[in-house]
């Protein structure tokens, strides 16, 4: 069974830009849960989809969002991109009973 | 609010000597613990997880933990490091809420093996 997969692996943007993060899951799994890691803060939580629905969020301004589609597909989006937005941005999918998050490589975002 | 302190951010080993991680966590339910490692430009992959079955628990790689509610722990122990163990090793709490999930993670645990 494939794993987890993000595109793109790395990503340059300028302040102000926004950006899009892409993440499928493990085939079968309904849930993805995105994080955000940076040497200062660690890994934190962003929010968690399931069914297209987001039912659990972390505590992150606005500007950063998220959907999940029909084939559980998600997407994650920061808009106005700040240089604190630098990071390395993980997605993981869980699926049936288990109680596990499959992580996906990451994304790294550096914003210039 | 849950939490997770990992005890060391680095730590350093001789190849063959036991490795011990050590990982204290804070949970007003029954806590779900998991054990990941990462190695460099890789995501997180897990080791081992505790689901309140057995309170000692077995993972890959020959890593294990074990569970002490009086004590709020949760360590990860390796019996002989390889060289193969360098990597950063994070410690996890969750609470499953109506079927959601959050990880809580520590400040992670840099684990570097001396020949």
């Amino acid at each position: 069974k494939a794993g987890v997969t993000q595109t793109p692996r790395y990503l340059i943007k300028t302040r102000g830009q926004q950006v899009t993060l892409s993440c499928s899951p493990i085939s079968g799994h309904r849930s993805v849960s995105w994080y955000q890691q940076t040497p200062g803060q660690g890994l934190q939580f962003l929010f968690e989809y399931f069914s297209e629905t987001q039912r659990n969020k972390g505590n992150f301004p606005g500007r950063f969002s998220g959907r999940q589609f029909s084939n559980s597909r998600s997407e994650m989006n920061v808009s106005t991109l700040e240089l604190g937005d630098s990071a390395l941005y993980l997605c993981a999918s869980r699926g049936g009973t288990t109680d596990t998050q499959y992580f996906g490589p990451g994304t790294r975002l550096t914003v210039l | 609010a849950q939490s997770v302190t990992q005890l060391g951010s680095h730590v350093s080993v001789s190849e063959g000597a036991l490795v011990l991680l050590r990982c204290n966590y804070s949970s007003s339910v029954p806590p779900y613990l998991f054990w990941y490692v990462q190695y460099p430009n890789q995501g997180l992959q897990l080791l081992l997880k505790y689901t309140s079955a057995a309170t000692l628990v077995k993972g890959i790689n020959g890593f294990e933990a074990e569970f002490k509610k009086s004590e709020t722990s949760f360590h990860l122990t390796k019996p002989s490091a390889h060289m193969s163990d360098a990597a950063e090793y994070f410690c996890a709490v969750s609470d499953n809420f109506q079927g959601a999930q959050k990880l809580v993670f520590g400040q992670g645990t840099r684990l570097t093996i001396n020949p």
